[in-house]
């Protein structure tokens, strides 16, 4: 079945330093999503991606989507504390449900 | 954005007793419902897809005589976990979809002693 990988499990990183976590797929998504979640809370959605190649911004955080559709990555510019959490990627398929990544942890030293 | 409420929070309860966990999409309706397991400091793992009106659609693994599926009506959803062990204690969480984003549940914690 499909598969959705994350690297790193974990970053420790101080603050205003740079982050990036990346998402890779055994299979060609059709989308893929972006969600955080912090500490004892649920996941709470950033973005969609549906274009091969597209690039999103959110403020500090900039999203791209690979051009085979396999892969995607987070980057968070200059990190602040309130950016913890662990970052998931998902990739759709078609009407199939989200098979969510296996998430990187993200801790912000002050 | 659109709001889906689970209940409860929490639940401990004995093992060998049954679970029932509502999730209730409150501002919009949802056809579409998806349950989702969380263990610690892992990934959210696709239990079942629930359809209103329909059979609920169990991921490969998933007994669906253990966690049963309920889809009565467009905004509520239920996931009952009968005869509850210890390995079944987890964060399950569940989400609607509305126009292609997950809007999920605050998660309910189950402890089964």
């Amino acid at each position: 079945g499909q598969q959705v990988m994350q690297i790193p499990q974990y970053q420790h990183v101080q603050e205003g330093e740079d982050f990036t976590t990346y998402c890779n797929s055994s299979t060609t998504l059709s989308n893929i999503q972006w969600y955080k979640q912090r500490p004892g809370g649920h996941p709470v959605f950033l973005i969609q991606l549906v274009k091969s190649g597209e690039v999103k911004k959110q403020k500090r955080l900039t999203f791209q989507f690979g051009e085979a559709k396999k892969n995607s990555s987070l980057h968070i510019t200059a990190t602040q504390t309130t950016d913890v959490g662990t970052y998931f990627c998902a990739g759709g398929r078609g009407r199939r449900a989200l098979t969510f990544g296996s998430g990187t942890r993200l801790q912000v030293q002050p | 954005g659109a709001v889906v409420s689970q209940h409860p929070s929490w639940v401990i309860c004995k093992s060998g007793t049954s679970v029932k966990i509502e999730c209730r999409s409150l501002d919009f309706q949802a056809t579409t419902m998806f349950w989702y397991r969380q263990f610690p400091k892992q990934s959210l793992m696709l239990m079942a897809t629930s359809n209103e009106g329909s059979k609920a659609t169990y991921e490969q693994g998933v007994e669906k005589d253990k966690f049963l599926i309920n889809h009565a009506s467009l905004t509520l959803s239920t996931l009952t976990v009968t005869s509850a062990h210890p390995e079944d204690s987890s964060f399950y969480i569940c989400s609607a979809d509305m126009s292609g984003e997950l809007f999920f549940g605050e998660g309910s914690r189950l402890t089964v002693l």
